[in-house]
Parts: structure tokens; sequence; C-alpha cells
């Protein structure tokens, strides 16, 4: 059981490129997040998705794109880089969403470095 | 947004002291959720508080969910040198258990 898992760990981009975090977790949970974390900040949202099949906005969305073709992956997408997207990423999951008693796991984060 | 204010900002303290943090929110929450974030790793919750007025134990750890549902704090007894590490608080909201995060506590222990 590997819990909540993220590839790649450190990418380094130039401007203008495009490429896709993943995020998978083997914990059979409904609910996955993807998170932005700068430093001296706390977790900012990002997008977020109930279900296999369906995303929806968070906080922060601008410049991302999401998808949640599995239940166990959750894929984030930057299509165009920018320097303001250098900051480290952080994916997370949870049973179900609510007010339930439930934990909420990260993954160990991706470093992204736009330059 | 909602927004969360916490304090302080950074602590230095002695092993052995006790160490004392907050989280403010002009927005109510149904859950407040403490978290610790070590070097190159991902935050690990450490205590979850679902009742206003709770007051929850994790062993040198005491958390309590404010009466007004809008504020939390953290206690750390005894503080030891492996405390260190950046402290989080967080208010989730029933809308798909989004959660909105401080800005952190960055706690350094002297041995």
């Amino acid at each position: 059981n590997a819990g909540v898992t993220q590839t790649p760990k450190f990418r380094v981009l130039k401007t203008g490129q495009s490429m896709t975090l993943l995020c998978a977790q083997d914990m059979n949970h409904e609910y996955m997040y993807w998170y932005r974390q700068d430093p001296g900040m706390g977790l900012r949202l990002i997008h977020y998705s109930v279900g296999e099949g369906t995303t929806a906005k968070g906080e922060v969305p601008d410049g991302y794109n999401v998808s949640r073709l599995k239940k166990q992956n959750f894929l984030l997408g930057l299509e165009s880089a920018a320097p303001s997207q250098t900051s480290v990423y952080f994916c997370a999951s949870r049973k179900t969403g609510g007010t339930y008693q439930e934990t909420q796991y990260f993954g160990p984060g991706t470093r992204l470095l736009v330059l | 947004g909602q927004q969360l204010n916490q304090s302080p900002q950074s602590m230095f303290i002695q092993e052995g002291e006790d160490v004392s943090m907050n989280c403010t929110s002009s927005s109510i929450f149904n859950t407040w959720l403490w978290y610790k974030q070590e070097p190159g790793e991902g935050p690990v919750l450490l205590i979850a508080l679902y009742k206003a007025g709770e007051l929850t134990s994790n062993g040198r750890l005491t958390a309590q969910f404010g009466i007004t549902r809008k504020d939390s704090f953290l206690n750390i007894s005894a503080s030891i040198p492996s405390d260190v590490g950046i402290y989080f608080c967080a208010g989730q909201s029933a809308n798909a258990g989004k959660s909105t995060f401080g800005d952190g506590t960055t706690l350094t222990v002297k041995p």
C-alpha cells in the first residue's frame, strides 16, 4: 500500500513548455485534490475531483487543467508554463468529502521550476 | 475567498518549553485540522476537530475548536527537537472536503 504517489519528484521547464504531473492513490479514495505551495505560504487548492470523470475548480485554477479518467489517478496539466507557476505541487486524496471524520492523505510533492 | 490568519509566523524555543499557536478566520468552518510538514515532505495530519468547543489531544499535542467555529489553537507541551517543522492549520468546509490553509508556523527547537 503505497498511499499517494506523485510523478515526477522534480522538474525544470522553460517558459511556454507544457507538462503533466501525475498523482496516483491505491486507497480507493473518491476525492482527490491538487494544491500548490509557494515559499512561506500554506497550500492553495488548484483543482479537485469528487469522483472518476469529474473535476472542479479550486481557489487558483488559472493556467492549469486536470483530468480524472481513472479513479486512482488525477493528472494536473500545465499547457504553457510561466515562471509564476514555479512552486511545489501536492496531491491529496480522501475517502469521501463533506464533514465525515476522514483523513486527507498527501503525496510527497513535485517541485517545479519554470525558467 | 476564505482566509486564515495563523500566528505566530515563527517560533524559536528551548527544548522542554511549551508552544502555542493559533488560527483565526473570517468564515465559519465545519472542521479544523492541524498538520505538520517536514522539509521535502507533504503535510501530515496531527489532529482533526469536528465540533465547536471540542478539545482533543494526541500525545503532547492538544488542539481546540473555537466556540465561534472561526478559530482554533494548537499547544505542544514539553517540546523536543523532533518537533521542528512547519505547522499548518486548515479549515475544512462541507463542500467536497475542500481545505483552506493558514500560512504556517515554523517551529525551531534548540536542544
